[in-house]
């Protein structure tokens, strides 16, 4: 089945210490997104990209990187420059055509500890 | 910011319709609007999306407004499992989406 995996469900990091998140799909898509959520709130924009070796900074690019060097894979890193790290983070994914939404994956939940 | 308005918080009884209401006063002609939910500590599912004409899939429905200044999505018939955050957005080709705060649907036995 396609769809869009993100690994790990949890993850702790200590605090000083980088972390990548995975997201993979099989959709085919060319766009890949990554949003933050925090307790209660709505869904911020970290990055995106449209297309392999592209990508652009959305609203809270602060302390974090991507890479997107194969169009199924579009890892998140959490650097040390994060200040507040914790927080629920999701993964998507779309053409780039207006007449078809985001397909999400399940999340990571990152706990600086 | 994002580019729709939702009420932040709805109640409905069980077995009635719910009606969550958006309004997206700035979409423009080639603008879709979706409709996305998200249950607890999970990635949110796609609902249903129109441009101007109604819709109706197995799980909502989606009323546009003819001047597209506003949308409607009706759940049927709500049940405890439709307890959710609903997010209203506008999407166009080949720009990132903005999400909103949504609106937290509670349906009530």
């Amino acid at each position: 089945d396609g769809g869009i995996t993100q690994s790990p469900k949890y993850l702790f990091r200590k605090e000083g210490q980088n972390v990548t998140l995975s997201c993979e799909q099989n959709l085919n898509h060319d766009a890949m997104y990554w949003y933050r959520q925090d307790p209660g709130q709505g869904l911020r924009l970290i990055y995106y990209s449209q297309i392999v070796n592209d990508f652009q900074k959305g609203d809270i690019a602060e302390g974090y990187s991507v890479s997107r060097e194969k169009k199924e894979s579009f890892p998140l890193t959490v650097t040390s420059a994060q200040k507040n790290p914790t927080a629920f983070y999701l993964c998507a994914s779309s053409p780039v055509d207006r007449v078809y939404g985001y397909t999400f994956g399940s999340g990571t939940r990152l706990t600086v500890v | 910011d994002a580019k729709t308005t939702q009420p932040p918080s709805m109640d409905c009884a069980e077995g009635r319709a719910a009606n969550l209401p958006c309004n997206h006063s700035t979409i423009s002609g080639n603008e879709y609007v979706y409709w996305y939910r998200q249950i607890h500590s999970q990635g949110p599912q796609y609902i249903i999306h129109g441009l101007k004409n109604n819709e109706t899939n197995e799980m909502a429905s989606l009323i546009i407004t003819e001047d597209r200044k506003s949308s409607t999505l009706i759940l049927p018939h709500a049940t405890l499992r439709d307890t959710a955050v609903y997010y209203c957005i506008e999407r166009t080709s080949y720009d990132k989406v903005i999400f909103g705060p949504g609106t937290s649907l509670s349906v009530i036995p």
